[in-house]
C-alpha cells in the first residue's frame, strides 16, 4: 500500500515554461510535506516544504500547493530551466507521531528542453 | 561547510555476508536517518536516531540494525545479506528530530 504516489513517471517541458509536478497521498496523519530534487550519483536535495496548516508556500521559482481535502500537492517551477532537469521526489511525514520518518513517492523525472 | 558524508561509496558483497555502512552528519546536526532506495523507487525509511537513541523504525527485518555514536555519526549494519538488499543506502541528517533532512550521496551496495 503506497501512501505517497507520484503518478507521472516523467514530464518534459520547454525552457521558460511552467513545470507542474503532482503528488497524492492517502494517510490523513501526514501533516508535513516536502519536495526533493535528485541528480544522478547524488543524494536527494531538499527543495521546499509545506505544513498542513498552509495551502501554499513559495521560494523563488518554486511554489508548492497543498489541497488537504483532495490529499493532493503539487510543485510549480516557473520559469523552468535546463538545470532543473532531475528526478523530483514528493515526501510526507506525520510530525506528531513519527517526525523522523519521511514517506517518499517513486519520483518524477523532469526534463527541461532548451 | 561539509555536507553529509557516507562511506564507502560502493560495496560488493555476497549472499550471507555482513556489511557496515557509515555516515557522518553535518556539523551540529544531532539526528541521523537511514533510507534504502531500490532502482526506480523512492527512498524507504529504515531508522532514525536522535541524541543517540532510536526514534523511529521502518518495516525492515531484524537483520538491519543501526547505532549513533557520541559524535552523532552513525552506522547501519545488515546481516545475512540477501540479493534483494542490493540498493542505494542513503543517510540524512537534520538539526533536530523535526527539521528538514539533508542527504548524503549514498552507498551503492551490490549483493551477488
Amino acid at each position: 500500500d503506497q501512501q505517497v504516489k507520484q503518478n507521472s513517471p516523467s514530464l518534459s517541458v520547454q525552457e521558460g515554461r511552467i513545470s507542474i509536478l503532482n503528488c497524492d497521498y492517502t494517510n490523513s496523519m501526514f501533516d508535513y510535506f516536502l519536495w526533493y530534487k535528485k541528480y544522478p550519483a547524488e543524494g536527494p536535495t531538499f527543495l521546499i516544504s509545506i505544513s498542513s496548516i498552509k495551502d501554499k508556500n513559495e521560494d523563488g521559482r518554486f511554489t508548492v500547493f497543498l489541497n488537504k481535502s483532495a490529499k493532493h500537492l503539487s510543485l510549480h517551477i516557473v520559469p523552468s530551466q535546463p538545470g532543473d532537469s532531475a528526478v523530483y521526489f514528493c515526501a510526507a511525514s506525520a510530525r506528531n507521531t513519527n517526525a523522523g520518518k519521511s514517506t517518499f513517492g517513486d519520483g518524477t523525472t523532469l526534463t527541461v528542453k532548451p | 561547510d561539509a555536507g553529509v558524508t557516507q562511506s564507502p561509496t560502493h560495496l560488493i558483497k555476497t549472499r550471507g555476508q555482513h556489511v557496515t555502512l557509515r555516515c557522518s552528519p553535518i556539523s551540529g546536526h544531532k539526528s541521523v536517518s537511514w533510507y534504502q532506495q531500490v532502482l526506480g523507487q523512492g527512498p524507504q525509511f529504515i531508522f532514525q536516531y536522535y541524541e543517540k537513541e532510536e526514534r523511529g523504525r521502518g518495516n525492515f527485518p531484524d537483520r538491519f540494525s543501526a547505532r549513533q555514536f557520541p559524535n552523532y555519526s552513525s552506522e547501519l549494519n545488515v546481516n545475512a545479506l540477501l540479493l534483494g538488499d542490493s540498493a542505494l543506502y542513503l543517510c540524512a541528517s537534520s538539526l533536530g528530530q523535526y527539521n528538514e533532512q539533508f542527504f548524503g550521496p549514498g552507498t551503492r551496495l551490490t549483493v551477488l
